[in-house]
Order: C-alpha cells, then sequence, then structure tokens
C-alpha cells in the first residue's frame, strides 16, 4: 500500500539557513503536494507537483521530483523564524486516493 | 482563508456515547473530507464526499460512518465512541477540478474519556 515517509522528523536551524526535508514513496503517483501546519491549525497548502515535472518554484520554495527514485524534496531558502511549523506531503494516485507523510518538524532559531 | 468552519472545536466525551462533528463550506466546493491527526501518524483520510449523498471510505473508516445531504455540510459520526478515537479531527474541502488542492478547517479536538 502507498506510504509517504519523510526525513528527517524533525530539523533544526538557525535563521537565513536553507531547509531541507524529503518525501519518499512506495507506488506511482499522479502528483505530490507540500503542505505547512503551524502548531494547532490547519494545514497550508504550499506547492503542487505533477508526476511529469521535475522542479517547481514558489517564492522561497523549491519543490523537486524525482520518479525513478520515488521521492520529492522541498527546499526552503532563507529560512525566518515565521517558517517554524511542520511540513507534510500529499501524495495522489493510484489506488490509495490520498496519502499524508507522517511530517518533518521545522524549528528555525531567530 | 477558504469558508470552512468545524463545531464544536473542542470536545470532552465517555466512552460508548455517540458524536458527531460538522464541517460547514461556504466555497461550494464539490469534495470533502473528513482526517484525524494523531502524532506519529500524520493525517490519515476517514472519509470523504464526491457529492451531495455520495460518500466514499478512506485509510481509516472502521467506527466512522458520514453523511452530507447538503453541499455545504459534512457530519462525521462515531457511533459508539472508544479512546482510541481520541484525536483531532480536520476537515478538508476541495474542488476536484484537476488536482485536488485541499483547504483545512481549524480542526476539532476530541477527547474520549
Amino acid at each position: 500500500s502507498q506510504q509517504g515517509e519523510e526525513d528527517p522528523q524533525a530539523l533544526s536551524i538557525q535563521e537565513g539557513e536553507n531547509a531541507t526535508m524529503n518525501c519518499s514513496y512506495k507506488t506511482s503517483i499522479n502528483n505530490l503536494q507540500w503542505y505547512r501546519q503551524n502548531s494547532g491549525r490547519g494545514l497550508v497548502h504550499l506547492i503542487l507537483i505533477r508526476s511529469n515535472e521535475r522542479e517547481k518554484h514558489s517564492g522561497r520554495l523549491r519543490v523537486t521530483l524525482d520518479t525513478s527514485k520515488k521521492s520529492s524534496s522541498l527546499l526552503i531558502t532563507a529560512s525566518r523564524a515565521a517558517d517554524t511549523a511542520s511540513y507534510f506531503c500529499l501524495l495522489q494516485g493510484g489506488s490509495e486516493k490520498l496519502v499524508f507523510g507522517k511530517g518533518t518538524k521545522l524549528t528555525v532559531n531567530p | 482563508d477558504a469558508g470552512i468552519t468545524q463545531s464544536p472545536r473542542h470536545k470532552v466525551t465517555e466512552t460508548g456515547t455517540p458524536v458527531t462533528l460538522r464541517c460547514h463550506q461556504t466555497e461550494n466546493h464539490r469534495y470533502m473530507y473528513w482526517y484525524r491527526q494523531d502524532p506519529g501518524h500524520g493525517l490519515r483520510l476517514i472519509h470523504y464526499s464526491y457529492g451531495v449523498k455520495d460518500t466514499d471510505k478512506g485509510e481509516v473508516s472502521d467506527g466512522y460512518s458520514v453523511s452530507r445531504s447538503k453541499t455545504e455540510d459534512f457530519l462525521l459520526t462515531l457511533e459508539s465512541a472508544t479512546s482510541s478515537q481520541t484525536s483531532v479531527y480536520f476537515c478538508a474541502i476541495s474542488d476536484g477540478r484537476g488536482p485536488d488542492t485541499q483547504y483545512f478547517g481549524p480542526g476539532t479536538r476530541l477527547t474520549v474519556l
């Protein structure tokens, strides 16, 4: 069955540094999305990448997708304290409609 | 923010009692979803709806039922709550056109004693 595995589980960096988190999956997908969740809040959509795309950018966010390795990465450049949150990948496609990864908890220290 | 509200926002109940959570949207989106979020598990899909009276099961549907009699409302019912259903429940919506970007509600924290 489809599973989304994110690593690292937790990441602590200083303001201004870049943060990279990864999502790996088992079966083929149609697209992959990244979401952010601030503590105690609902998830907010960040970016979507389709299976035929390799890279997308949105502001300080860069997402890559390698379907041969079944993995995606989210890069946040020049991080800010406000980026402190948990980040989740969402896998879509195949026999299981929607599967979230377990998340990466990012702490950006001022 | 997308117009999604959940009620109640917090609830404490006892094992064996029925519980209904409500999700209300003002976006006229076709799809609505219920997830639960637990430490170490991320979000898991319970049930979803693709139209009025059209629903389907997700990954963790046992012990839950849903109903959607109007486009704007999606109800999640725990017929007989158990302690394992203590969780934070999130409702989400999407318009279903192309990739399903989801918009989430604020969540309901349910504690079953």
